[in-house]
């Protein structure tokens, strides 16, 4: 069945460093989305992204999608402290499966003030 | 506007014991979903609906069982509770089409002794 891989498990950085978070498919996607969970928390949907190649940017979170549709990154710009949490990716292999996202184990960013 | 309402949202219970986890939403989705997060593991896809009357399993089926009897309630069933089942569990709803983000519950943590 579909793969979702995401790397790095844990992130440490300090307030003011730059973050990034990896994501891959053993399979093409139909779309992929971003969610983040607060300690504690419940997942909140960031962005998604359907289009091969696409980039897409809310404030200092930078998404993008690869060509082939396999993978996907998340950047963050100079961290804050509200950064804090789990990132994960979620890809949807669309057709008779669209029902069904397939979330990577995600990614724990620390950020140290 | 409640969203996605699950309860209870802290239960213990002995294994052999039977419970059933309660998933509302009041925003029409036609899509709903049962994950489980353990640690490192992300959000693995328990159950699914695509719609009442319709259910299909997901990444870990086995021990649980759904029903969606209504468009509003997807509750999950645990027949007989095992320590492997220890776990917080989020429903999840989203509306019909390809392209839509999930709303994810506050989850239930549910412990089994």
């Amino acid at each position: 069945g579909q793969q979702v891989m995401q790397i790095p498990q844990y992130q440490h950085v300090q307030e003011g460093e730059d973050f990034t978070t990896y994501c891959n498919s053993s399979t093409t996607l139909s779309n992929i989305q971003w969610y983040k969970q607060r300690p504690g928390g419940h997942p909140v949907f960031l962005i998604q992204l359907v289009k091969s190649g696409e980039v897409k940017k809310q404030k200092r979170l930078t998404f993008q999608f690869g060509e082939a549709k396999k993978n996907s990154s998340l950047h963050i710009t100079a961290t804050q402290t509200t950064d804090v949490g789990t990132y994960f990716c979620a890809g949807n292999a669309g057709g008779t499966s669209y029902g069904k996202l397939t979330f990577g184990q995600g990614t724990i960013l620390t950020v140290h003030p | 506007n409640a969203g996605v309402t699950q309860t209870p949202k802290f239960q213990v219970l002995k294994t052999g014991q039977s419970m059933t986890l309660q998933c509302a939403q009041d925003m029409n989705h036609e899509y709903m979903s049962w994950y489980r997060q353990d640690p490192g593991m992300g959000l693995r896809l328990i159950h699914y609906s695509v719609g009442a009357g319709i259910t299909d399993q997901g990444e870990v089926p086995n021990g649980y069982n759904v029903s969606r009897s209504t468009t509003e309630d997807f509750p999950l069933r645990l027949l007989s509770a095992a320590p492997s089942q220890t776990s917080v569990y989020f429903c999840a709803s989203r509306p019909t089409g390809p392209n839509q983000p999930q709303h994810f519950g506050d989850g239930t943590r549910l412990s089994i002794l």
